[in-house]
């Protein structure tokens, strides 16, 4: 069965730091996959998805992530973060590449001034 | 970006008694309308999905006739959760995908969520 594993259930960075978050998969072809960011009293909003192609994805936000088959992994990453960033951040797969997605259990990104 | 709207965005109620949730798109048709829930510190899971003039379809594990889904119009779903008890207690959210297109050229666009507690 599919799923996606997200290591870091919490990450503290300073504003201006770098970020990556990790997200890893387990599908057998080349999946569809997503990140997607809550913040509190929103919905969850789309940052980028790959489908195929380029495997370096740019996103909303000044967010790209990375799809490595090698490594089953779809990290996401930001040069510099901003205090805005502050979130919940959800990487996703689409089961077997249809509408359904399986969620990552999240992780909290907290920043500091 | 498109807009979904739930509500109510947070529901008290008693142990037994119904609860209806409504998910709209505000300016754009749905075809397909999915409803997921999350619980605390937890990923989101996905309870359906239903498209519109046509029975939802069910996760495997997710009572049908506890969670009944109606998806009446291309704006409008419903979730009603039916003889609710505690341990429905749990945060709904719903997403809308646009009619015209496939999942690989339109975005899901979530709801800001449903928080439900049952006494």
């Amino acid at each position: 069965a599919q799923s996606v594993t997200q290591p870091d259930i919490h990450i503290t960075v300073s504003e201006g730091a770098s970020l990556e978050l990790r997200c890893n998969y387990s599908y057998g072809a080349t999946p569809y996959l997503f990140w997607y960011v809550q913040s509190p009293g929103q919905g969850l909003q789309l940052l980028l998805k790959y489908f195929s192609g380029d495997t370096l994805v740019q996103g909303i936000k000044g967010f790209e992530a990375e799809f490595k088959r090698s490594q089953s992994s779809f990290n996401l990453r930001k040069p510099s973060v901003h205090w805005s960033d502050a979130a919940e951040y959800f990487c996703a797969v689409a089961v077997d590449n249809t509408d359904k997605l399986i969620f990552g259990t999240g992780t909290r990104l907290q920043v500091f001034p | 970006g498109a807009v979904v709207s739930q509500h109510p965005s947070r529901v008290i109620c008693k142990s037994g008694t119904s609860v209806k949730i409504e998910c709209r798109s505000l300016d754009f048709q749905a075809t397909t309308m999915f409803w997921y829930r999350q619980f605390p510190k937890q990923s989101l899971m996905l309870m359906a999905t239903s498209n519109e003039g046509s029975k939802a379809t069910y996760e495997q594990g997710v009572e049908k006739d506890k969670f009944l889904i109606n998806h009446a119009s291309l704006t409008l779903s419903t979730l009603t959760v039916t003889s609710a008890h505690p341990e429905d207690s749990s945060f709904y959210i719903c997403s809308a995908r646009g009619s015209g297109g496939t999942f690989y050229t339109d975005t899901q666009y979530f709801g800001p969520g449903t928080r439900l507690t049952v006494l």
